[in-house]
Parts: C-alpha cells; structure tokens; sequence
C-alpha cells in the first residue's frame, strides 16, 4: 500500500530556514510524480510544483518558483520542500501528494500535511 | 492561469439529500477536472478525476460530470461522513489550480 509520511510540525522565525520530507513506503517512489500543496485560511489549496524522483525533473508554480525548492532522494524514497529564508506568509499546512498517473495530474495519494508556523 | 469559481461555498443539506456543486474555468479544459474532499483536520481525498471517472475505493454515490468549462459534483445520497468540504482542481495546464471550496453543511 501506497504511503507518504511527512515530517513534523514546524515552528521557525522569519530569516530562518526549513526543510520539510515526505518519505514513500510503497515501493513506487521513481514511477510517479510528487507534489506539493499549499492549504492557507486565506488562499485556500494551492498547488507549488512537482518532481519526479526518478531524474528529479521539476516544474514549479510561477507563484513558488523562487521561492522554495523541491527536490527527492531516490535512494531513501523522500522528496523535500525547501525554503532558505522563511516569511510569516510562509505560515501553512504543506501536504505531499503523489500524481495519479503519466497521463492525469490528479494527486490519488495525500500525505498527512506538515504545519509550518513563521512566527517572530 | 485558469481561475476556477466553485458555487455555492457553502450548502446546508440533511442525511438523504442530494447535493449538487458546480465548478466553472475561466477557460476550456475539456475534461481535465478533479474533485476532492477534506475533512477537518485531514488531507483531501481524490474522489472524482478526469471529470467523471470515479477513483478506487470512492462509493458510487458520488458522481461528477462536465467539460469545457462548467463541471458538476453530485452526491446522490449524503451520509454523515459527506459533511466536508469539496474542491475542484483543474489538471489540463500548468500551474493546476483549485477552486475556493465548498462547504457541505448539516441542516
């Protein structure tokens, strides 16, 4: 069975860094895509971006390129969501999710979401 | 990016009703759509993608249908556990866009 495990939650101060794993223990890690969600009162579901573990291939969200970095260890089946310098409107749930197929982009399998608090 | 407007944002409905919640693109995405919900506190679970196909494991009293721009998820029959909130998200271009959300209420 299919799971993504994400890290814990998060309590940084602005200017500070961060990276946040979502590890795969179904074994399908290099066949799939991975990507990255967003969840804000404010802003609703956002999608960042995605990357494919198997030749860490990444498109971005114009909206986040720039702004974190997403890249994926095959050899230990974990993808990250990075940021070097944390703003306060950085504060969210950040959920992992892996694409359905080569062919739909619909994300079937959700990690558990990882809460990031920017706070000074 | 495509813009997509989901209505109502909230609905109050009792056990047995059925619901009906509309998602519209800003432009065409043939039937690149997805529906998904969210329990508090949880992820969002894929019930619906390709604009009607019905993901694994989802019961069958959940539908959706569409193209172009105007798209529908129905609930034939809501069950307690139906009361969430419900987002549709576009798959056609990226960056793939959600709409705002809907939320089912109890009645």
């Amino acid at each position: 069975e299919v799971q993504l495990v994400q890290s814990g939650a998060e309590v940084k101060k602005p200017g500070e860094s961060l990276k946040i794993s979502c590890k795969d223990f179904g074994h399908t890690f290099t066949s799939f895509w991975i990507g990255w969600v967003r969840q804000t009162p404010g802003k609703g579901l956002e999608w960042m971006g995605i990357i494919y573990p198997g030749d860490s291939e990444t498109t971005y969200s114009p909206s986040f390129q720039g702004q974190v970095t997403i890249s994926a260890d095959k050899s230990i089946n974990t993808a990250y969501l990075q940021w070097r310098s944390l703003k306060a409107s950085d504060t969210a749930i950040y959920y992992c999710a892996r694409v359905r197929s080569s062919s739909e982009d619909a994300f079937d399998i959700w990690g558990q979401g990882t809460k990031v608090t920017v706070s000074s | 990016d495509i813009q997509m407007t989901q209505s109502p944002s909230s609905v109050s409905a009792s056990v047995g009703d059925r619901v009906t919640i509309t998602c519209r693109a800003s432009q065409g995405i043939g039937s690149w759509l997805a529906w998904y919900q969210q329990q508090p506190g949880k992820a969002p679970k894929l019930l619906i993608y390709a604009a009607s196909s019905l993901q694994s494991g989802v019961p069958s009293r959940f539908s959706g249908s569409g193209s172009g721009t105007d798209f529908t998820l129905s609930i034939s029959s809501l069950q307690p556990e139906d009361f969430a909130t419900y987002y549709c998200q576009q798959t056609d271009s990226f960056p793939l866009t959600f709409g705002g959300g809907t939320r089912v209420e109890i009645k």
